[in-house]
C-alpha cells in the first residue's frame, strides 16, 4: 500500500467550476502536510502548507482529517491557469523527507 | 534570484558510463536532496543532506552517491547507470528540515540510460 494514496485523474472541468481532491496517507504518526503543484515537465513548487484548523489562500481550502487520515483541496471559481498536477505531500514524525503522492492531474477547460 | 540550479538539464548515456548531476543552491539552505519521479510512483527521495558533511539515504539510494563538501553544492553521481535509471531527476533544498519550511525545487534533470 502507497504511504499517499491520490486520484491520479485527470479532473476535466469547465472554467469557474469548483473543483476537489482528496489524499490518503497511511501512516498516523504524520505530523506535516502540504500540497505542491507541478505544470507539465516543471519542477514542483509549494501551493500550501495544510493545518489542522483548515486553512484558505484566496480561491483554494486545504483541510486536514487527522481522524480519518486524509487532506482534501478544494479550488473554487477555477481558471485556465489552475491546470496542473497537484501533489500531496506528508511528512512523518522523525524523518527528515517529505513523502510525496503521485499526484492529480487537473485540466482546466474554457 | 534564489534559485536551486542543476546541470545537465538533459542527458543521453549508456549503460556504465559513470555521470554526475551537479546542484547549487544560492540560498545558503542546510537542508538539500535529491530526488527521482517516475510515472505512477511519484517523487522518490535518494539522498539527503542535513549539512556540510552530512548525508543520508532515502527510500531508493541503489546506484547512486552524493557529496556535501560545501554548503551551496550536492552533487548526485551515477557510478555505474543502468537502464531503470532512466528518469527525471530533481534536486531540491529548504533552509532547515524540510517538514517545517518550503522545499525548493531545481528545474530538474531528465536522464536517458541506454
Amino acid at each position: 500500500r502507497k504511504e499517499v494514496e491520490q486520484d491520479p485523474g485527470p479532473f476535466n472541468v469547465p472554467e469557474g467550476a469548483t473543483v476537489a481532491f482528496n489524499c490518503t496517507y497511511s501512516n498516523s504518526a504524520s505530523q506535516s502536510f502540504f500540497w505542491y503543484r507541478q505544470d507539465c515537465r516543471k519542477e514542483p513548487k509549494l501551493l500550501m502548507s495544510v493545518y489542522s484548523s483548515g486553512n484558505e489562500d484566496g480561491r483554494f481550502t486545504a483541510q486536514l482529517n487527522r481522524a480519518s487520515q486524509y487532506i482534501s483541496l478544494l479550488i473554487r471559481d477555477s481558471k485556465l491557469s489552475d491546470s496542473a498536477t497537484y501533489l500531496c505531500v506528508v511528512n512523518e514524525a522523525g524523518r527528515r523527507a517529505l513523502t510525496f503522492g503521485s499526484g492529480t492531474r487537473l485540466q482546466v477547460q474554457p | 534570484e534564489a534559485q536551486v540550479t542543476q546541470n545537465p538539464r538533459y542527458l543521453i548515456t549508456v549503460t556504465g558510463k559513470k555521470l554526475t548531476v551537479t546542484c547549487s543552491q544560492n540560498m545558503n539552505h542546510e537542508y538539500m536532496s535529491w530526488y527521482r519521479q517516475d510515472p505512477g510512483l511519484g517523487l522518490r527521495q535518494i539522498y539527503y543532506s542535513m549539512n556540510v558533511e552530512v548525508t543520508d539515504k532515502g527510500d531508493v539510494p541503489e546506484g547512486y552517491k552524493v557529496s556535501r563538501k560545501e554548503k551551496r553544492n550536492f552533487p548526485l553521481i551515477l557510478e555505474s547507470p543502468s537502464p531503470n535509471q532512466t528518469s527525471l531527476y530533481f534536486c531540491a533544498s529548504s533552509l532547515n528540515s524540510p517538514n517545517t519550511g518550503e522545499l525548493f525545487f531545481g528545474e530538474g534533470s531528465r536522464l536517458t540510460v541506454l
